[in-house]
């Protein structure tokens, strides 16, 4: 079965640096989503990409976040300056169309301190 | 987004049937009714998609009545590896986003 494949699984990083989240979507799809979790919390929208550009986003992507698709086949998430309370599970999700079901992958745990 | 309200929590033995009900009562006529599931610490997993009456996969059965104010998820037989968080999601297929509430954790036991 296809996946959406994210890296690093686990990154740890000081408050103000910025990281880069990385993401392999399935190959035929054509819709991208980033995700967030904060321990203990709803699963939440951030953003969502299509034709190389943002269809939606929430109030949670603010300038701080950015979005880009390099290369034609990696989705990357930026956070310019990491906050504390930016730490969280952080899914990234595919899907062929808007009208089928999303594929999630199994997340970046970025913990900022 | 039509509101979804459903238990917080569940237990059931293995090898039973489990129902998990969630109300929608504003859902929209372009609604559809989402099921997802989610192990600790991994991303949700589609499982299944209705609109009206009845739908079946490998995996689940949902049933949604006529007047579509609730809906559903019946998992057959569950096991050990079925213990996870299940959301239930109203929304417009063609939405680019998802709202996840706080879901219905499921534990099996033994």
């Amino acid at each position: 079965e296809p996946e959406v494949t994210q890296t690093p699984s686990h990154q740890v990083t000081q408050m103000g640096q910025e990281v880069i989240l990385r993401c392999v979507p399935i190959s035929n799809h054509l819709y991208f989503y980033w995700y967030r979790q904060i321990l203990g919390q709803k699963v939440e929208f951030l953003v969502s990409f299509y034709n190389n550009e943002i269809s939606e986003k929430s109030e949670i992507f603010d300038d701080q976040f950015s979005v880009e698709r390099p290369d034609g086949s990696n989705f990357t998430l930026k956070i310019r300056s990491t906050k504390l309370e930016d730490s969280a599970m952080y899914f990234c999700a595919s899907s062929e169309g808007a009208l089928y079901g999303y594929t999630f992958g199994s997340g970046t745990r970025l913990t900022v301190v | 987004l039509a509101k979804t309200t459903q238990p917080i929590s569940m237990d059931s033995y293995e090898g039973q049937e489990v129902n998990i009900t969630c109300s929608h009562n504003n859902i929209a006529t372009n609604d559809y009714i989402t099921w997802y599931q989610q192990f600790p610490s991994q991303g949700p997993r589609f499982i299944i998609q209705g609109y009206k009456t009845k739908v079946t996969n490998e995996v689940a059965s949902l049933f949604i009545p006529a007047d579509r104010k609730s809906s559903t998820l019946s998992l057959p037989r569950v096991s050990l590896s079925d213990t996870a968080v299940y959301y239930c999601l109203v929304g417009d297929r063609g939405a680019n986003n998802l709202f996840f509430g706080t879901g219905t954790r499921l534990t099996v036991i033994p």
